[in-house]
C-alpha cells in the first residue's frame, strides 16, 4: 500500500537558519501531496500541497517541490522563526482511489531557538 | 474563516463503556473523515464519509466503530465498547469535494481509556 516516511525528529535550530525535512513516498497510482503543520495545542493545519510531478506548492515561506523521479516532497524554509516551532507531517492522498483517505508520514518536530 | 470543530476536547471513559465524539465539519463541505493518532505514532486514516456512506474504511475501523451524520451539521464517531488500545487523539476532518480538495482538520479530541 501507499507510505511516507519523513526524518524523525526533533529537529532544533536557531533563528533564521534554514530547515529542510526530508520526506520520500511510496504509492501506486498518482498521489497529490501535502505538508501539514500542527501547532502546540492545535489541530493539523494544511502548509502547503503541489498535485503533479514537478509542481512547487509554496507558503509562509516553506516551499516543497513534487519529484516523481525520486519520489520526494522536501519542505524547506530559507529562515525559520520562532513561531516555525510545530510539528510537521508529510502525507499523500491518491486522488484516483475511492475514499480521498490521506497517509501520512510520523511527524517531524521542530524546535526554533532565538 | 470557516474550521471544523470537535467536541469535547478530551474524553476519559472506563474500559468496555461507550462513547461518541462530536464533529461539526465546514458548513458546505461534503466529505468527511475520521483519523486517529496514538501517542507516539502516525496519524492513521479511520474512516471516509460521503452523501450518507462510508466510502472507504481502515482496517482499524472494525465493527466496535461506528459513524453517523444525524443531522445537516453534525458528523459523530461511536465507539462502542472502549478497549485500552483505543486511547489517542481523534481528528475529525472535512472537505469541499474529493481527489484534490484539502481536508480541513479540527483541533483534535483525545480519549484516555482507564
Amino acid at each position: 500500500g501507499d507510505s511516507v516516511t519523513q526524518m524523525e525528529g526533533p529537529v532544533t535550530l536557531s533563528e533564521e537558519a534554514f530547515l529542510t525535512i526530508n520526506c520520500t513516498y511510496t504509492a501506486t497510482g498518482y498521489p497529490s501531496l501535502f505538508w501539514y503543520v500542527q501547532y502546540p495545542g492545535e489541530g493539523l493545519q494544511l502548509l502547503l500541497k503541489a498535485t503533479k510531478a514537478d509542481d512547487k506548492g509554496s507558503n509562509k515561506g516553506f516551499e516543497a517541490t513534487y519529484r516523481k523521479e525520486t519520489t520526494s516532497f522536501h519542505l524547506e524554509k530559507g529562515s525559520v522563526q520562532v513561531s516555525d516551532s510545530a510539528v510537521y507531517f508529510c502525507a499523500l492522498s491518491d486522488f484516483r482511489a475511492a475514499g480521498n483517505k490521506l497517509t501520512f508520514g510520523g511527524g517531524t518536530r521542530v524546535l526554533v531557538k532565538p | 474563516e470557516p474550521e471544523v470543530t470537535q467536541t469535547p476536547s478530551h474524553q476519559v471513559t472506563q474500559m468496555g463503556q461507550e462513547v461518541i465524539l462530536r464533529c461539526v465539519p465546514i458548513s458546505n463541505h461534503l466529505y468527511f473523515y475520521w483519523y486517529r493518532q496514538i501517542l507516539g505514532q502516525k496519524v492513521e486514516f479511520l474512516v471516509s464519509f460521503y452523501n450518507n456512506e462510508i466510502s472507504e474504511k481502515s482496517e482499524i475501523f472494525d465493527d466496535q466503530f461506528s459513524v453517523e451524520r444525524p443531522d445537516g451539521s453534525n458528523f459523530t464517531l461511536k465507539i462502542r465498547s472502549t478497549k485500552l488500545e483505543d486511547s489517542a487523539m481523534y481528528f475529525c476532518a472535512s472537505s469541499l469535494g474529493q481527489g484534490q480538495e484539502t481536508q480541513y482538520f479540527g483541533p483534535g479530541t483525545r480519549l484516555l481509556v482507564l
